[in-house]
């Protein structure tokens, strides 16, 4: 089955700082590539995502990059804030399967 | 938007009962209903599938008949812990994907889950 390697576990940055989370998937049927923010005991927030036909996606100050080749694909956050401090995780699927999640990189943003 | 409703949001049990978890697709139709279990500080791992009128497929390392999954319509499926024990206690969380609004995925909002 798929198989979602995250990196870093826990990534802390200076306020205003970008910061890059990345994951591996190993299943090149995999279409779909969501990233999640999580608060502590709340359902995952779908932050951003892109499909398998995209290379790049941005919304404000994150974005979503893809690489299909090499199977990995990678979260931007630039102008970090302190709320953006959570759980984030990246996770794969492919048409009409479940949602594989990468096992969660926690940001602490620092004012 | 797509809305999952999940209930119990909190539960505390004793060692030996049975727990049942609800989750409600509220304006759509979820054919297909994805169950997760998620520890402290760990990421969500997939139970099982659920398909609506059909026998759920269960992950790997999942004992199928002690998390009983009934999906008997389209609009409703449940997790059941049987004979729980305080291992049990977890974050449980139902995930279905609206297919009329193409690759969404919507989460419930989860239940806390203390065996005692």
């Amino acid at each position: 089955g798929e198989n979602v390697e995250q990196h870093p576990s826990t990534l802390s940055v200076q306020e205003g700082d970008s910061a890059v989370i990345k994951c591996t998937y190993s299943d090149s049927a995999s279409n779909y590539f969501p990233w999640y923010k999580q608060e502590l005991g709340k359902r995952p927030q779908l932050i951003i995502d892109i499909r398998s036909n995209v290379g790049e996606k941005k919304d404000q100050r994150i974005a979503v990059t893809l690489n299909k080749t090499a199977k990995h694909f990678s979260l931007h956050i630039t102008e970090t804030q302190p709320e953006d401090s959570a759980v984030y995780f990246c996770a794969t699927t492919k048409t009409g399967t479940a949602l594989i999640f990468g096992k969660g990189t926690t940001l602490s943003v620092s004012s | 938007g797509a809305v999952v409703s999940q209930h119990p949001s909190r539960v505390i049990c004793k060692s030996g009962t049975s727990v049942k978890i609800e989750c409600r697709s509220l304006d759509f139709q979820a054919t297909t209903m994805f169950w997760y279990r998620q520890f402290p500080k760990q990421s969500l791992m997939l139970m099982a599938t659920s398909n609506e009128g059909s026998k759920a497929t269960y992950e790997q390392g999942v004992e199928k008949d002690k998390f009983l999954i009934n999906h008997a319509s389209l609009t409703l499926s449940t997790l059941t812990v049987t004979s729980a024990h305080p291992e049990d206690s977890s974050f449980y969380i139902c995930s279905a994907r609206d297919q009329g609004q193409g690759y969404g995925y919507t989460f419930g909002s989860g239940t806390r889950l203390t065996v005692v």
